[in-house]
């Protein structure tokens, strides 16, 4: 596609419900990251990969965060037993050059624990 | 670590104003430097990207420097529309790593 493609767009979960966020990044771009947008606030880095590799992961705030990008393009995002502190908005880059480029962001996929 | 702080946090001005916002950060061993526009509900939209060896970027109205030694950079917008109103996050990426860090944005309001 022309741009970054998230889904779902908005997600209510309740608590202790396991969620997936997809991303699809554009087409060719080998580095992929993952971002946490509280509301009112910048986002915060959660995960980075280039093409099939997670090769950071040091921003996933808890072991029920898992990203995984199998076969190097589209990536999903894996948050398990929701909590409350969970609700964000989840945003998706990606970048043609590892680590250098210009990132391209999606419009988000937005989380709702009740 | 890296911090990112953008003053103000929010900003209204009457239409036609010329206007600055600033962002700021603690290390100043950086890569590059991104500002980004978000409109509610939406994801950013980059706006210019300087490299840590340019000082300054123009796109239009817009016009970013960069003064990486003191840490500091500023958006210059020029003419304000009611278009123009959104939030203004500033960005950087380290030499080392890959990811950026955001500062906390502000939120601009032009007035027609």
């Amino acid at each position: 596609g022309a741009g970054v493609s998230q889904s779902p767009r908005y997600k209510v979960a309740k608590r202790g419900q396991d969620v997936a966020l997809r991303c699809d990044p554009i087409s060719g771009h080998v580095s992929l990251f993952w971002y946490q947008q509280a509301l009112g606030q910048g986002p915060e880095f959660l995960t980075y990969f280039q093409n099939e590799a997670q090769l950071d992961k040091s921003g996933l705030p808890s072991d029920r965060f898992f990203a995984e990008r199998p076969e190097g393009s589209v990536s999903t995002l894996k948050i398990q037993r929701t909590q409350q502190e969970d609700s964000a908005v989840y945003l998706c880059a990606s970048s043609s050059s590892p680590g250098t480029g210009e990132l391209f962001f999606g419009e988000g996929s937005r989380l709702t624990v009740l | 670590k890296q911090e990112v702080t953008q003053i103000p946090a929010a900003l209204s001005v009457p239409e036609g104003e010329n206007l600055v916002l600033n962002c700021s950060f603690t290390d100043s061993a950086i890569y590059n430097l991104q500002w980004f526009r978000q409109d509610p509900g939406k994801g950013l939209t980059s706006l210019l990207l300087i490299q840590s060896s340019q000082r300054e970027q123009t796109s239009g109205r817009l016009n970013a420097s960069l003064d990486k030694s003191s840490g500091r950079s500023t958006l210059y917008i020029a003419a304000s529309q009611p278009g123009d109103s959104a939030t203004y996050l500033c960005a950087v990426k380290d030499n080392a790593g890959n990811m950026l860090t955001f500062g906390g944005g502000t939120r601009l309001m032009v007035k027609p």
